[in-house]
């Protein structure tokens, strides 16, 4: 089967400890992103990659930070520094250059900071 | 304002309805129009892909795109129960999709 999965489904932090969600695609695709969402809210980009080693901020990447090691990995630490990191995670990937846009979704990672 | 506006419902309809979703943008570069449907505590699912103007029909759902009027669609003919879910509406103006910028979301109840 080809797809992306995040693990855990759900996690849960005490304040001030780093955490870093998992996130695996097999379907070959080039660009990886991390998205967060809030209740009621939309989805917002974190970081993205287009290419192993290699990634850019997207529209709220204080206090977060990722690395693309492997074309299949693509994890998100979620760092003391993150004021309200309590959120669903959203990890998904695309062709980067022939996907028109297409993005595909893992089922997502739930984050609880107490 | 924000680049994607979109109602966020709840929207209320029942079954074998015919439902219709919106959203309005300001981004005049925007070519690449998509639609996801999202499941409570899940990850979201590409519903409907659309480049450029015009519509697009996959079975019961139907995308129409008017760049004209900076205006998207998604028609949900004979809604089911098992269309209840949020519906976000995506864009793109590259081809990589890069920066995918999407509506806040509508959220969907078909009720039998």
């Amino acid at each position: 089967d080809g797809g992306i999965t995040q693990s855990p489904k759900y996690l849960f932090r005490k304040e001030g400890q780093n955490v870093t969600l998992s996130c695996e695609q097999n379907l070959n695709h080039d660009a990886m992103y991390w998205y967060r969402q809030d209740p009621g809210q939309g989805l917002r980009l974190i970081y993205y990659s287009q290419i192993v080693n290699d990634f850019q901020k997207g529209d709220i990447a204080e206090g977060y930070s990722v690395s693309r090691e492997k074309k299949e990995s693509f994890p998100l630490t979620v760092t003391s520094a993150q004021k309200n990191p309590t959120a669903f995670y959203l990890c998904a990937s695309s062709m980067a250059l022939r996907g028109g846009g297409k993005q595909y979704f893992g089922p997502g990672t739930r984050l609880t900071v107490t | 304002q924000k680049e994607v506006e979109q109602d966020p419902g709840p929207l209320s309809v029942p079954e074998g309805a015919i439902v219709s979703l919106n959203c309005t943008y300001s981004n005049s570069a925007f070519q690449y129009f998509m639609w996801y449907r999202q499941y409570s505590r899940k990850g979201p699912e590409l519903l409907m892909y659309t480049y450029s103007s015009g519509n697009k029909e996959d079975g019961r759902f139907t995308a129409q795109v008017d760049k004209s009027s900076k205006y998207i669609s998604l028609f949900i003919r004979d809604s089911q129960p098992s269309d209840s879910a949020t519906y976000l509406c995506a864009m793109s103006a590259d081809n990589a999709g890069n920066m995918l910028t999407f509506g806040g979301g509508t959220r969907l109840m078909v009720k039998p």
